[in-house]
């Protein structure tokens, strides 16, 4: 089955405590990308990665990093995790970067995070 | 830059009655335009999308989506709302940027169908 998936789904951390989310597809896809979703402002796309080793800021980097060195993962690090990162977190791929063209973005399930 | 607008945060409707949800956007370039549908606890899942032609546009589940330049409105709508219809419906933009076609997501319309 085609599909995104991300673990952990829901995560509780402490502030300034290292932690990895993961994201893996399975469809063979180039273009990844990380997004949040907070109440009253929609989805903000975090980072986003056109193919291995290359990746690039959204609109809302600051606080965290990626890395694409295989096709099929792109986990989301947050080195030291503050308050305000406290989130529900979406995966999204699709074949190629031109979305319009290469139909859709396929979303993971989500992974809920709290920052205490 | 690209912005997107959805002026209704919720919207109860009763069952079998039509619904429309508004999203207006604005760019200064061509755009794409999509609805997405989230079901409590899933990700997104795409309902339907605009890239050129017809401006009518069908997706699954019975909704379908008119997309008027002269407004820049896509609204979304759908003649006769079921329960498993209850989700949050969020309109997005994207245009090409050579590179990162972001999508640019609205706030999102939380649609509640009353039995």
């Amino acid at each position: 089955e085609a599909q995104v998936t991300q673990n952990p789904r829901y995560l509780i951390t402490v502030t300034g405590k290292k932690l990895t989310v993961t994201c893996s597809q399975n469809m063979n896809h180039e273009y990844m990308s990380w997004y949040r979703q907070d109440p009253g402002l929609g989805l903000r796309q975090i980072y986003y990665s056109m193919n291995v080793e290359v990746t690039d800021k959204g609109d809302v980097p600051e606080g965290y990093k990626v890395s694409r060195k295989e096709k099929r993962n792109f986990p989301l690090i947050l080195e030291s995790p503050s308050p305000n990162q406290t989130s529900l977190y979406f995966c999204a791929s699709s074949l190629g970067p031109r979305l319009a063209l290469y139909n859709e973005q396929f979303f993971g399930p989500g992974t809920r995070l709290t920052v205490l | 830059a690209q912005s997107v607008t959805q002026l209704d945060s919720q919207v109860p409707v009763f069952e079998e009655a039509p619904v429309e949800l508004r999203c207006n956007y604005s760019s200064s370039v061509s755009v794409y335009l999509f609805w997405y549908v989230q079901y409590p606890n899933q990700g997104l899942q795409l309902l339907l999308k605009y890239l050129s032609g017809s401006t009518l546009v069908k997706g699954i589940n019975g909704f379908e989506a008119e997309f008027n330049k002269s407004q820049t409105s896509f609204h979304l709508r759908k003649p006769s709302v079921h329960i498993s219809d209850t989700a949050e419906y969020f309109c997005a933009v994207t245009h090409s940027n050579f590179g990162n076609e972001k999508l640019t997501f609205g706030t999102g319309t939380r649609l509640t169908i009353i039995p």
